[in-house]
């Protein structure tokens, strides 16, 4: 149990297009999602915590703008990078945590690579 | 506000020996402590966490983790390593007043056959 799924695993783009990366609990229902990224041989960067319904909570120095964060339902978020550059090439990874499934520890996707050339 | 520290960026091992990844915390209160393991390209999967209980916690894959409250300590252990256990762990940290799991730096094992 307690499965996410992210989509795609891997994406190239142009810069200045938009890229939509779907963060999906399979088999339990997600209230809070979280959304970290991870640059080469470094750490996961908490990115933003969005709670089901509500608007997502961003880490101080992460431009809301930029990353679009949608938690429409208790299944699925989304990321949307608007106007893409080179330098938010990156490894994105979400979390969930689910009601009723709230045993500390978060479960995670296996993570989008975005690419921007 | 919580932090965790690894203090090893690499850590290598001949495969049979037992090998350690340490991992030191803070928080303001009780915390949850946590590992995860990351293979190349891949998302992070859950070894094991300490929430309360006994100190010495099991989990997957042959691993255990102590905490030490008076060190501040979670260090990762693990009797006898194999080759596949060659990857990046992370240790991590959650106050369980608060909603966030902050991440170390994250350690890569190398196991050497």
């Amino acid at each position: 149990g307690a499965v996410v799924s992210q989509h795609p695993s891997w994406v190239i783009c142009k810069s200045g297009t938009s890229v939509k990366i779907e963060c999906r609990s399979l088999d339990f229902q997600a209230t809070t999602m979280f959304w970290y990224r991870q640059f080469p041989k470094q750490s996961l960067m908490l990115m933003a915590t969005s709670n089901e319904g509500s608007k997502a909570t961003y880490e101080q120095g992460v431009e809301k703008d930029k990353f679009l964060i949608n938690h429409a339902s208790l299944t699925l978020s989304t990321l949307t990078v608007t106007s893409a550059h080179p330098e938010d090439s990156s490894f994105y990874i979400c979390s969930a945590r689910g009601r009723g499934l709230d045993t500390g520890e978060l479960f995670f996707g296996e993570g989008s690579r975005l690419t921007v050339l | 506000a919580q932090s965790v520290a690894q203090p090893e960026d690499q850590v290598n091992v001949a495969e049979g020996n037992p090998l350690t990844v340490k991992c030191t915390y803070s928080v303001s209160g009780n915390p949850y402590l946590f590992w995860y393991v990351q293979y190349p390209n891949r998302g992070l999967q859950f070894l094991l966490k300490y929430i309360t209980g006994d100190n010495l916690v099991k989990g997957s894959y042959g691993f255990e983790a102590e905490f030490n409250k008076s060190q501040t300590s979670f260090h990762l252990k693990k009797p006898s390593a194999l080759v596949s256990d060659s990857a990046l762990y992370f240790c991590a940290v959650r106050d369980i007043r608060g909603d966030k799991i902050i991440f170390g730096k994250g350690t890569r094992l190398h196991i050497l056959p």
